[in-house]
């Protein structure tokens, strides 16, 4: 089946300092990929979607200074949490559905193994 | 709005039958999925539903009624390994079909 990979699973960082994280569809070619944060003991929160090739579309109330989502190619999806802050401390996982949006709609997402950050 | 209801806690005893309710109002409906979540884990993919009706895949059942906005998610001979968070998720009819998650049900199984 479908795969996405996320890097790395686990980051402690420095206030103020930013992290990058990576997200991979290994076997499939994904036109759009999603960003969720997850806080302990809450669901799935949509950040934003990821095109390629062209600008992110933020949710309301994501900064999209402070979340730069970069969709360089058709595997390859990347979120950095700029000038970190200990409120930023959660589990973000990406996901992705096979093929073309327009011929995807009912395909599920496949989800990344996420990444706990820990900014201190 | 967008607004997704289901249990915060359920428990259920080992080899039985649990559901798991789903109310839904969204500006668009396009699909329910189920996902399940282990502590500390990704979701992954139990069910999908966008006609009325019920959908069977082994012990996992999911049934949707599009005119009640109303899901239900049935594990049928419940295992100790089947303790995890339930999501039930609405996609919506938006120009990138995004998924909206509810806040999931945490499930407990017990001998």
């Amino acid at each position: 089946g479908a795969v996405v990979s996320q890097h790395p699973s686990r980051v402690i960082c420095k206030s103020g300092t930013s992290v990058k994280i990576e997200c991979r569809s290994l076997d499939f070619q994904a036109t759009t990929m999603f960003w969720y944060r997850q806080f302990p003991k809450q669901s799935l929160m949509l950040m934003a979607t990821s095109n390629e090739g062209s600008k992110a579309t933020y949710e309301q109330g994501v900064e999209k200074d402070k979340f730069l989502i970069n969709h360089a190619s058709l595997t390859l999806s990347t979120l950095t949490v700029t000038s970190a802050h200990p409120e930023d401390s959660s589990f973000y996982i990406c996901s992705a559905r096979e093929g073309p949006r327009s011929s995807s709609y009912n395909s599920p997402l496949h989800f990344g193994n996420g990444t706990r950050l820990t900014v201190t | 709005g967008q607004n997704i209801d289901q249990p915060t806690e359920m428990t259920a005893t080992e080899g039985a039958i649990v559901q798991i309710n789903c109310t839904y109002q969204t500006s668009g409906f396009n699909g329910l999925f189920w996902y399940q979540q282990h502590a500390g884990e990704a979701p992954t993919f139990l069910s999908y539903n966008v006609l009325d009706g019920l959908e069977e895949k082994g012990r996992f059942s999911s049934f949707l009624s599009r005119s009640k906005g109303y899901s239900y998610l049935l594990l049928k001979e419940l295992q100790m390994k089947d303790s995890a968070s339930y999501l039930c998720a609405v996609r919506g009819t938006g120009g990138y079909n995004k998924l909206i998650f509810g806040a999931g049900t945490r499930l407990a199984v017990h001998p």
